[in-house]
Formats: C-alpha cells, sequence, structure tokens
C-alpha cells in the first residue's frame, strides 16, 4: 500500500494568514491526489483534485501543486469557515489511501 | 441537484451483519462508479471499496482490512448502492459514507453510524 503523511499535523494560524500543508507518498503517484476539508460532524468536501484543479466551488483561495511524492495545500488568506481538518488522498494505486490529516485551528 | 443518503446503520454484535443503502438521485446512477469510504471515532478517512457502474464492467476494489467480509453491490433500477457487511468486527466502528464523482466534482453522503460491539 502507498503510504501517507501529511505535515504538521496540527497547526494554529489567524484569519488572514497564508497556510501551508504538506503531503508526502511512500511512492510516486503522479499527480493522482486530493485535497479534503473536513469540519466536526460533516462529510468532507473535495476541494483538490489532480494535484492542483481547483473543484467546482471551491473557493479559490484554496491552491494545491506538486507531483510524484510531494504536494502541497496552500490557503492563501485562512478565512473564518476554513478552520477545519485536511486531508490528502491518493487514486493512483489500489488501495486508495488518505494521509492522517492536518488540524487547523485558532491561534 | 446531486444528492447521497445513507441508511442502515446501528449498533450490531460482534460477528453479526449489516446491510447499509445509499440512495442516489439527482443523476444517472446507472452510470456512476460508487465508493464508501468510512470514518471511525476520532480518526481519519479510510478507503472502504469501489464497485464500477455496470456499463464499464461492474467490478469491485476492496480494501484489505474487509474483503472477504464486505461485498459492493448496485440496484440500479432503484438508484441504490449497497454495503453488506458480514462477520463485522469492533474496528468496524465508524460512520460509512457513500461518494461518487460527476462531472469532476465529487459528492458525499451525510453517512451513516455503524457501532460494532457486545
Amino acid at each position: 500500500d502507498i503510504q501517507m503523511t501529511q505535515s504538521p499535523s496540527s497547526l494554529s494560524a489567524s484569519v488572514g494568514d497564508r497556510v501551508t500543508i504538506t503531503c508526502r507518498t511512500s511512492q510516486g503517484i503522479r499527480n493522482d491526489l486530493g485535497w479534503y476539508q473536513q469540519k466536526p460532524g460533516k462529510a468532507p468536501q473535495r476541494l483538490i483534485y489532480a494535484a492542483s484543479s481547483l473543484q467546482g466551488g471551491a473557493p479559490s483561495r484554496f491552491s494545491g501543486s506538486g507531483s510524484g511524492t510531494e504536494f502541497t495545500l496552500t490557503i492563501s488568506s485562512l478565512q473564518p469557515e476554513d478552520f477545519a481538518t485536511y486531508y490528502c488522498q491518493q487514486y493512483n494505486t489500489f488501495p486508495i489511501t488518505f494521509g492522517p490529516g492536518t488540524k487547523v485551528d485558532f491561534k | 441537484e446531486v444528492q447521497l443518503v445513507e441508511s442502515g446503520g446501528g449498533l450490531v454484535q460482534p460477528g453479526g451483519s449489516l446491510r447499509l443503502s445509499c440512495l442516489a438521485s439527482g443523476f444517472t446512477f446507472s452510470n456512476a462508479w460508487m465508493t464508501w469510504v468510512r470514518q471511525a471515532p476520532g480518526r481519519g478517512l479510510e478507503w472502504v471499496g469501489r464497485l464500477k457502474s455496470n456499463i464499464d464492467g461492474g467490478s469491485t476494489d476492496y480494501a484489505a482490512s474487509v474483503k472477504g467480509r464486505f461485498i459492493i453491490s448496485r440496484d440500479d433500477s432503484k438508484d441504490t448502492l449497497f454495503l453488506q457487511m458480514d462477520s463485522l468486527k469492533t474496528e468496524d466502528t465508524a460512520v460509512y459514507y457513500c461518494t461518487t464523482v460527476r462531472f469532476l466534482v465529487e459528492y458525499w453522503g451525510q453517512g451513516t453510524p455503524v457501532t460494532v460491539s457486545s
């Protein structure tokens, strides 16, 4: 199975901050990676697919980059509604695997 | 509007069985590849398995943790996806979500909770 790591596991930030989350995979996955946001008690929502494509309806302050084994999710200017947990997911190889998550909370 | 509504969750004893349903609307269900994802309490997301559309062969793929115990199936006449769960273990306790992608947008249901406990 492809192992996923995310860093940091949690971070504290303020509204307006630029936030970057990194996801690394144990083997190359081209750009077969998605990013998800999940709020407590809610289903996850995909923000990014194919490493850098913004899903329709997702705010443009979210962006993704990377290929191969290292990927980043950037929030250009953190908004109050962005405090949540973020997961990366690889879909290059079965079984599909998720990263352990990064919790973004208030500083 | 695409909607996915899961049902069938509940409390079951270890070794027992449960069948979850996911009723789809707002899109042509028979063309869709469908996926189950679960989340144990306080834990991250775990992919459970995927079912292709019958037009694309109708094959399934499963996570190792559920292979041989869980079966994903569909009834296109009822726009419904199923997850048959047998030989349940306490570690299967989770909220179970069905998901699909239509025109590059991924949709999730609200989830249905399953508790495996004696």
